[in-house]
């Protein structure tokens, strides 16, 4: 089975610009999280989607939003993008919504904010 | 608030040592604990997942402990290889609530020298 797939890989941005990154949970999982890691810190947790309703929000501002299709597919989006958004973002999915529920995590999108 | 520590930040062994990372957590709270992998500008590789009610697992060279009444968890690594090479995240998982975000340290650079 194909594991969490993300899209791009990587991304160059100028300060203002807006973006949208994309992610594909594993088949089964109905769960999607996204987390943002700043260079040389850990993951921080950013969105939980579950069945295509939000149910957690991390500590980001309103330019952050996310929502979760039919297929339980996945979109990110950064409006305004400012100089301190350059990170790799991560998406996790899981079956459930859970903190029992194993979360696995896609190989990441880059994003450099010029 | 729970707040996850790793000591130490970085760690440099010589090949074939034996070695443990520490992690620290200040909320027992917890549904689980994770140790996951992470090379250079990549995503997460889960490692080991130690559910609240259980004390130790093991995956081949490596063994994680896990204390909750201490908040407490190690990762030991036996025989170090350079391939090892890598950061090693800790994440928890909390009790209660509806959701199952993940909550990291920062990692502990190791670097096996041959």
């Amino acid at each position: 089975d194909a594991g969490v797939t993300q899209s791009p890989t990587h991304l160059i941005k100028t300060r203002g610009q807006q973006v949208t990154l994309r992610c594909s949970p594993i088949s089964g999982h109905k769960s999607v999280s996204w987390y943002q890691q700043v260079l040389g810190q850990g993951p921080q947790f950013i969105f939980q989607y579950y069945e295509k309703e939000e149910r957690g929000r991390g500590n980001f501002p309103d330019r952050f939003s996310a929502r979760q299709f039919p297929n339980y597919s996945s979109e990110l989006n950064v409006n305004a993008l400012l100089l301190g958004d350059s990170a790799l973002y991560l998406c996790a999915s899981s079956r459930g919504p859970l903190g029992t529920d194993t979360q696995y995590f896609g190989p990441g999108t880059r994003l450099t904010v010029l | 608030k729970q707040e996850v520590t790793q000591i130490p930040a970085a760690l440099s062994v010589p090949e074939g040592e034996n070695l443990v990372l520490n992690c620290s957590f200040t909320d027992s709270a917890i549904y689980n604990l994770q140790w996951f992998r992470q090379d250079p500008g990549k995503g997460l590789t889960s490692l080991l997942l130690i559910q609240s009610s259980q004390r130790e697992q093991t995956s081949g060279r490596l063994n994680a402990s896990l204390d909750k009444s201490s908040g407490r968890s190690t990762l030991y690594i036996a025989a170090s290889q350079p391939g090892d090479s890598a950061t090693y995240l800790c994440a928890v998982s909390l009790s209660g609530g509806s959701q199952g975000n993940l909550i990291f340290g920062k990692g502990t650079k190791l670097s096996v020298k041959p």
